[in-house]
């Protein structure tokens, strides 16, 4: 079965910081990988995903996650962090060979950005 | 391009109730899934609709049941409403069922049961 482990359910980061945010997984297969952001009263917004190819990803608003196959993780990381980031981040993993188009969401980070 | 669309935004019912959430996909999308967020649980996975079809369905019970209509919009039934299925319904749709494309999620129905 597929899970998705966030650690640390809490961030906090200063005004440009470096914003790191871990995100490991199970997958009895190659598994999509997907980085979600949560603002409060709204639904999730999709910042970046991993399904086949290069390895780093690139997604919105600077944000960027790197897909380590031996690690099985796939970490969210922001060079700078900017008070808009404050919000909450979901992981999410799926695969097509046992759940079709299921994901499988992580509890969650909320990350807090102190100016 | 008009996003995902869910209806209502809130919704307050008693216990015993039954409620029917609505989703209307982005244009195009034929998959639509739909997920209950809750502090305690987080996001669970309710089940997935394709061409009129349920294709997957979560660990809930029987009361919770869903269909779709030919131009792709959903709806999801909570029927005997009780104090726990207070949440947020998250609809979701995606181009196909493939796994790798990705959800487009609207804002949510967050649903109050008193």
């Amino acid at each position: 079965a597929q899970s998705v482990t966030q650690l640390g359910s809490h961030v906090s980061v200063s005004e440009g910081a470096l914003v790191l945010l871990r995100c490991n997984y199970s997958s009895s297969v190659p598994p999509y990988l997907f980085w979600y952001v949560q603002y409060p009263n709204q639904g999730l917004q999709l910042l970046l995903k991993y399904t086949t190819g290069a390895t780093l990803v690139k997604g919105i608003n600077g944000f960027e996650a790197e897909f380590k196959k031996s690690e099985t993780s796939f970490h969210l990381t922001k060079p700078s962090a900017h008070m808009s980031d404050a919000a909450e981040y979901f992981c999410a993993v799926s695969d097509l060979a046992n759940t079709g188009n299921q994901f499988y969401f992580g509890t969650g980070t909320s990350l807090t950005v102190i100016p | 391009k008009a996003g995902v669309t869910q209806t209502p935004r809130y919704l307050i019912k008693t216990r015993g109730q039954q409620v029917t959430l609505s989703c209307s996909p982005i244009s195009g999308h034929r998959s639509v899934s739909w997920y209950q967020q809750t502090p305690g649980q987080g996001l669970q996975f309710l089940f997935e609709y394709f061409s009129e079809t349920q294709r997957n369905k979560g660990n809930f019970p029987g009361r919770f049941s869903g269909r779709q209509f030919s131009n792709s919009r959903s709806e999801m039934n909570v029927s005997t409403l009780e104090l726990g299925d207070s949440a947020l319904y998250l609809c979701a749709s995606s181009w196909g069922r493939q796994g790798n494309y990705g959800y487009t999620f609207g804002s949510g129905t967050r649903l109050t049961v008193v």
